[in-house]
């Protein structure tokens, strides 16, 4: 089975911040990961699929990087609408379509 | 505009069965694959079940497997997950979503809540 960590589990920055969010596969995906949003109560947005291609409406201080087992996800310039838990997705393996445990971006 | 909208949702006693139900607008249903997944209160996403477009290939994750079961109506543009044997850590917000090159889930419903009670 394919496991998915992230780090930092919880992150406390300010707006304006370059923050960077790293999710680790147990195993190589290839490119096969995605990175959702999820704000309090509102449904998950895709916001980076293939590791590194931006969904279609995401503000380009988002991106994303990193193949096989390490990946990261940066947001350039942190923006009050950011705050949120921050999930990485991998479509690789089995269990076919795991998700990390989540990174909370709060503010500091 | 896309849309997914569950129900099905409510409150049932641990062994009870429930099924949800998912319509979809927006999108030609019958050209994409789908997804359930699941949201415990205060958890992470967990993905619980995939089927493809035409519905002759389904997965499951290992913790529902035997006990739910995904099916599809295409004509009907209806996605459902019958659910039985539901047991307390079963409890969680379902959302359909849209499986999309190759199973990213670019649309997400809105949820339905599923309790599992005495």
């Amino acid at each position: 089975d394919i496991q998915l960590t992230q780090s930092p589990s919880f992150l406390s920055a300010s707006v304006g911040d370059r923050v960077t969010i790293t999710c680790r596969a147990s195993q190589g995906i290839n490119s096969y990961l995605a990175w959702y949003q999820q704000k309090p109560g509102k449904v998950p947005k895709l916001l980076i699929y293939a590791a590194s291609t931006l969904q279609n409406g995401v503000p380009s201080r988002f991106s994303g990087s990193g193949s096989g087992t390490e990946f990261t996800l940066t947001i350039s310039s942190l923006q009050p609408e950011d705050f949120a838990t921050y999930y990485c997705q991998q479509v690789y393996g089995y269990p076919l379509y795991t998700f990390g445990p989540g990174t909370k971006v709060d503010l500091k | 505009e896309v849309q997914l909208v569950e129900f099905g949702g409510g409150l049932v006693q641990p062994g009870g069965s429930l099924r949800l139900s998912c319509t979809v607008s927006g999108f030609n249903f019958r050209e994409y694959d789908m997804n359930w997944v699941r949201q415990a209160p205060g958890k992470g996403p967990e993905w619980v079940s995939y089927i493809r477009s035409s519905g002759n290939t389904i997965y499951y994750a290992d913790s529902v497997k035997g006990r739910f079961t995904i099916s599809r109506d295409n004509a009907k543009n209806s996605l459902y997950l019958q659910m039985s044997s539901l047991r307390a850590e079963d409890t969680a917000v379902y959302y359909c979503a849209r499986g999309w090159f190759p199973n990213y889930f670019d649309f997400w419903g809105q949820g339905t809540l599923v309790t599992v009670s005495s």
